[in-house]
Order: structure tokens, then sequence, then C-alpha cells
């Protein structure tokens, strides 16, 4: 397996647009994570799916930030409209479930100007 | 909440000695804590888990210690080396849930 496939590696976009994030978990975990990571504040969870449902948002900042799983080999984080603050590093991560592993994807770098 | 902490401050030691990082946790024990290592462009990638009812786990020349009456564990690189140096993250998961939070991580740094 290629592991947790994550695109773009790098996105730079203009505040106000709107910018999708994607990731490929590995085939046969069943649970998902999206997480940013930023120097003040580390790694936060942002959401997290199991079996493809969306089990806690709570992390998610603010209404302009949303995602989907719509089948288990992949998801979207979507941004929009983007703003400076959001510029961050979005890791996306997957499981066997409980008590397993995290094995994470290389990583969005997103740049919002 | 759960709260985790891990030094901030990044920690220098020489080539060949043990590297001990710390971290607390505050509030409930997690069923178990995982280690991970991050190196600069690249996602964390898993070293070690223990869970609460374990006291020490062993990987080659890791060791993780887990104290739920002190709330902490510690991670400890024997015999250290250059490219052992990374950020060093701790994982504790929210009992009942799938979730999985991380502390902000300590830089280590070995001197050759």
């Amino acid at each position: 397996d290629a592991g947790v496939i994550q695109s773009p590696r790098h996105e730079v976009t203009e505040m106000g647009q709107e910018v999708t994030l994607r990731c490929k978990p590995i085939s046969g975990h069943n649970s998902l994570f999206w997480y940013r990571q930023t120097m003040m504040r580390g790694l936060e969870l942002l959401i997290y799916f199991n079996n493809n449902v969306p089990i806690d948002d709570s992390g998610m900042p603010e209404d302009r930030f949303s995602a989907k799983m719509p089948n288990a080999s992949f998801s979207t984080l979507k941004i929009q409209p983007s703003e400076p603050r959001d510029s961050a590093v979005y890791f996306c991560a997957s499981t066997l479930g409980e008590g397993t592993e995290a094995f994470f994807g290389q990583g969005t770098r997103l740049t919002v100007v | 909440s759960q709260k985790i902490e891990q030094n901030s401050e990044a920690l220098n030691i020489q080539e060949g000695k043990t590297a001990t990082l710390t971290c607390n946790y505050t509030n409930y024990s997690p069923a178990y804590l995982q280690w991970y290592r991050q190196d600069p462009g690249r996602g964390p990638v898993f070293l070690l888990l223990i869970r609460e009812n374990e006291k020490e786990k062993r990987k080659e020349r890791l060791k993780v210690t887990f104290d739920t009456t002190l709330k902490q564990s510690l991670f400890h690189i024997t015999a250290s080396q250059p490219a052992d140096s990374a950020t060093y993250l701790c994982a504790l998961d929210i009992p009942g849930t799938y979730k999985y939070i991380f502390g902000t991580g300590t830089r280590l740094k070995v001197l050759a």
C-alpha cells in the first residue's frame, strides 16, 4: 500500500477563494482524521470519521470549514472562503480502529495570501 | 478537557547519551498512549503504543513508560544518534471515542 495520500502537497491561494484538500486513506482502514498543524497550536484535530460517517467535528474552527467522506477511499476538507489565518499544514491520517496506530499523509501546506 | 503537556523547549544531547522526553496529561487517564516521530516537512510516524495496564514498553533503542498515578509518560532513546534528531509527539486516546489528541511535541537534537 502506498500509505495515506494527500493532494495537493502545496496550495497558495488568495483570501476569499475556496480551497479543497483531498485524502486517500489506507485501504481497509475504517477511521479517518483531519488535523491542522501550526507552530503556535501544534497538531489540532479538526474532524474524524468512522466507517465514512462524521463522528465528531467539534474541532472544526468555523462554518467556513467542511469535510466529507463519500466513500471508504476518499475524503475532502473544504475551506470557503479562505482567510490568511487558515495558513497551516493540514494532515490526514487513518487507522484500523481504536487502539491502533495512526498513519499520516505527507500533509498539505496551505498558504492564504 | 484533556490537555497534554510536552516540553516545548528543544532538548540538545550528546551522541551516545540517553535522551528522555516527558509527556504529562491532565484529567482522565487514557486507555493507551502513543509516541510519534516527526521530521521537518513530513507527517508524524508511529513509534510505540503503551496501554494503561502496561508499565513499560521497549522497541530496540526506544523505551516508553506509563505512570497513570503521575499522569505521565517518559520516552527514552538510548545510545542516541544524530539521526534521532526530530520532533517527538505524544498522543492520547479520548476514552469512549476514536479520537487521538496530540501534544505540541519536543524537538530533540543529538549532537555529534
